[in-house]
């Protein structure tokens, strides 16, 4: 069985300071990660993936995430903050890409001005 | 385009009510999930159909949850006897095809036993 961690259930970056999400995962076969973000009464929207192919993917709104596979961690990372970043960050892993999907508890994203 | 749509987007039911949440996919899209989302946590796997076929079921709480797609396109999450339990935003998403990684998520419904 595969699980997700997700370090810190609020994070706090001021406006145009680097953005970091950190996710852990556990998988007993390779795994395929992703990052969603949920904004309020919402449904999620997929901000990157991992496939197995470049370890550094790049994403929507400017955020990366790399794959480690010896810290077996995929964090999300963004050089500069914008106040419409602030929202819920969820990591989450699939053993065979297209099956159902297994979330971290989430972050939340907080932008101070 | 449209996205995937979920109705009602809020329901409260008295414990014990019977309730049914809809899902309408991407038109087009093969595969169809379900999640269960508790105040403050993340997504929880409840089931997955490939067209019509129900292909994962593991992650029902109890057989009091039933999930149907019967034509291959629309969804039905059906909760029996609700329970106080039951209560959180129940979310849809679909996929293209079997080998599509990106889910596209419906809104969610909001179920609230009282």
């Amino acid at each position: 069985a595969q699980s997700v961690t997700q370090l810190g259930s609020h994070v706090s970056v001021s406006e145009g300071a680097l953005v970091l999400l950190r996710c852990n995962y556990s998988s007993s076969v390779p795994p395929y990660l992703f990052w969603y973000v949920q904004y309020p009464n919402q449904g999620l929207q997929l901000l990157l993936k991992y496939t197995s192919a470049a370890t550094l993917v790049k994403g929507i709104n400017g955020f990366e995430a790399e794959f480690k596979k010896s810290e077996t961690s995929f964090h999300l990372t963004k050089p500069s903050a914008h106040m419409s970043d602030a929202a819920e960050y969820f990591c989450a892993v699939s053993v065979a890409g297209a099956d159902g999907l297994t979330f971290g508890k989430g972050t939340h994203l907080i932008i101070q001005p | 385009g449209a996205g995937v749509s979920q109705s009602p987007r809020y329901k409260v039911a008295k414990r014990g009510q019977d309730v049914a949440l809809r899902c309408d996919p991407i038109s087009g899209h093969v595969s169809l999930f379900w999640y269960q989302q508790a105040l403050g946590q993340g997504p929880e796997f409840l089931t997955y159909f490939q067209n019509e076929a129900q292909l994962d079921k593991s992650g029902l709480p109890s057989d009091r949850f039933f999930a149907e797609r019967p034509e291959g396109s629309v969804s039905t999450l059906k909760i029996q006897r609700t329970q106080q339990e039951d209560s959180a935003v129940y979310l849809c998403a679909s996929t293209a095809d079997r080998v599509s990684y990106e889910q596209y998520f419906g809104p969610g419904t909001r179920l609230t036993v009282t």
